[in-house]
């Protein structure tokens, strides 16, 4: 089946420190993924996202890295702030569906002051 | 600029009761998709619909149905509420119809909680 997982459901840090969150995907067909970041009673908000042709991408503060290898995918936020504080998904288009995003179950980012 | 609008924000309907959700997606964008998310979990896709078509569906039973009208807007309908329907019920809108360096917007969520 398809699926998408984490291997952190949830992770704490420090101010300022560099955080990591890490996805492991199961279908090698999937060629799409997205990073979201959902706070706590909102939608989810699209943080940064990568193709399968591309093995790094990099935005204002977030730097999404693909490794179609091991079907793995991670999320580094650097000088993480307490407003990072949300959960995160990583969503890929199961199978390289052209309408359908899977998601996986999340990873609860908690940034101590 | 709107983001993608939904509503009612909040609701709750009894067992066997039907609710309508409603969705406008951003200005220009032609898509519109459903997930249904429960508590602690990641969203499930329902449907998506693109220039008034249904394009995919997702594993749902027959009770949910939508569609989306000429101004791209869309509904959600579900009938014979369950329990387990109560969820948070989001809207996504993108330019096209299609995933894939097509970035997708979610709305903020209709709240469904049937009792």
């Amino acid at each position: 089946g398809e699926s998408v997982g984490l291997h952190l459901p949830t992770l704490s840090v420090q101010e300022g420190d560099n955080s990591i969150i890490n996805c492991a995907y199961s279908n090698s067909a999937s060629d799409y993924f997205i990073w979201y970041k959902q706070e706590s009673g909102k939608g989810p908000q699209f943080i940064i996202d990568i193709r399968s042709n591309m093995d790094k991408r990099q935005g204002q503060r977030v730097t999404v890295l693909l490794n179609k290898t091991v079907k793995h995918l991670s999320l580094q936020i650097a000088a993480t702030q307490p407003g990072d504080s949300a959960v995160y998904f990583c969503a890929e288009n199961s199978g390289g569906s052209n309408y359908k995003l899977t998601f996986g179950k999340g990873t609860l980012l908690t940034v101590n002051p | 600029d709107a983001g993608v609008t939904q509503s009612p924000t909040h609701l709750i309907k009894t067992r066997g009761q039907h609710v309508t959700l409603r969705c406008s997606p951003i200005s220009g964008h032609k898509s519109v998709s459903w997930y249904q998310q429960v508590l602690g979990q990641g969203p499930q896709f329902i449907f998506q619909y693109y220039e008034k078509e249904e394009r995919g569906r997702g594993n749902f039973p027959d009770r949910f149905s939508a569609r989306q009208f000429p101004n791209y807007s869309s509904e959600l309908n579900v009938n014979a509420l369950l329990l387990g329907d109560s969820a948070l019920y989001l809207c996504a809108s993108s330019f096209q119809g299609t995933i894939g360096g097509n970035t997708i917007y979610f709305g903020e969520g209709s709240w469904l909680t049937v009792v």
